[in-house]
């Protein structure tokens, strides 16, 4: 298996422009989460989903975030518009029962 | 709430030293506790859990033992090699979801 897939790997974008991270969990897993870290706040959740439903949002820090899973292979997570405290590392995480997370590699997001 | 409090870093090491990272928690019902590692540039990967209390997790060396009574699951190695140089991070699952609450994690550099 490839594990969890995330692009871009870095994104690079201005002030005002629409941002969008996308994710590929491990196939059979029925659970996928967004975290977000930076240097101030850590590894913070931001929504999960189970069987492509969102189940909890509340970690999603404005309405200019937002985030689907279109199917059971496919999640986005997008930001509009965007701003320069939005920069961070953005990860994707996948499991199924238990407790066997598989965390992609980020998406390194600069927003200047 | 749940919580996870981790020992301040950075923490820097000659090679061969011993090392421990500590890690408390504050959890409503029967958490899991983990550590991952997160090598420069790359996602989490899990390093070792353990599910219940008096339970011990190891791999690579790296032991942590998850202790009811002090709520902690502080991580050891007895002998650090250069490779080792990551941060850590203290996490537990908890919820319907069993999703995981981070602490803030713990640079760790080794110096040959």
């Amino acid at each position: 298996d490839a594990g969890v897939i995330q692009s871009p790997r870095h994104e690079v974008t201005e002030m005002g422009q629409e941002v969008t991270l996308r994710c590929k969990p491990i196939s059979g897993h029925d659970y996928l989460f967004w975290y977000r870290q930076t240097m101030m706040r850590g590894l913070e959740l931001l929504i999960y989903f189970n069987n492509n439903v969102p189940i909890d949002d509340s970690g999603m820090p404005e309405d200019r975030f937002s985030a689907k899973m279109p199917n059971a292979s496919f999640s986005t997570l997008k930001i509009q518009p965007s701003e320069p405290r939005d920069s961070a590392v953005y990860f994707c995480a996948s499991r199924t029962g238990g407790d066997g997370y598989t965390f992609g590699s980020g998406t390194r997001l600069t927003v200047v | 709430g749940n919580s996870v409090t981790q020992m301040e870093g950075p923490v820097t090491l000659s090679e061969e030293a011993f090392l421990t990272i500590n890690c408390t928690y504050t959890a409503t019902g029967y958490p899991s506790l983990f550590w991952y590692v997160q090598y420069p540039g790359e996602g989490l990967q899990l390093l070792l859990k353990a599910t219940k209390a008096d339970d011990k997790g190891s791999n690579k060396g790296f032991e942590a033992t998850y202790r009811k009574e002090t709520t902690s699951f502080h991580l050891e190695k007895g002998s650090v090699q250069v490779s080792d140089s990551a941060v850590y991070f203290c996490a537990l699952s908890s919820g319907s979801a069993r999703q995981l609450t981070f602490g803030s994690g713990t640079q760790l550099t080794v110096l040959p």
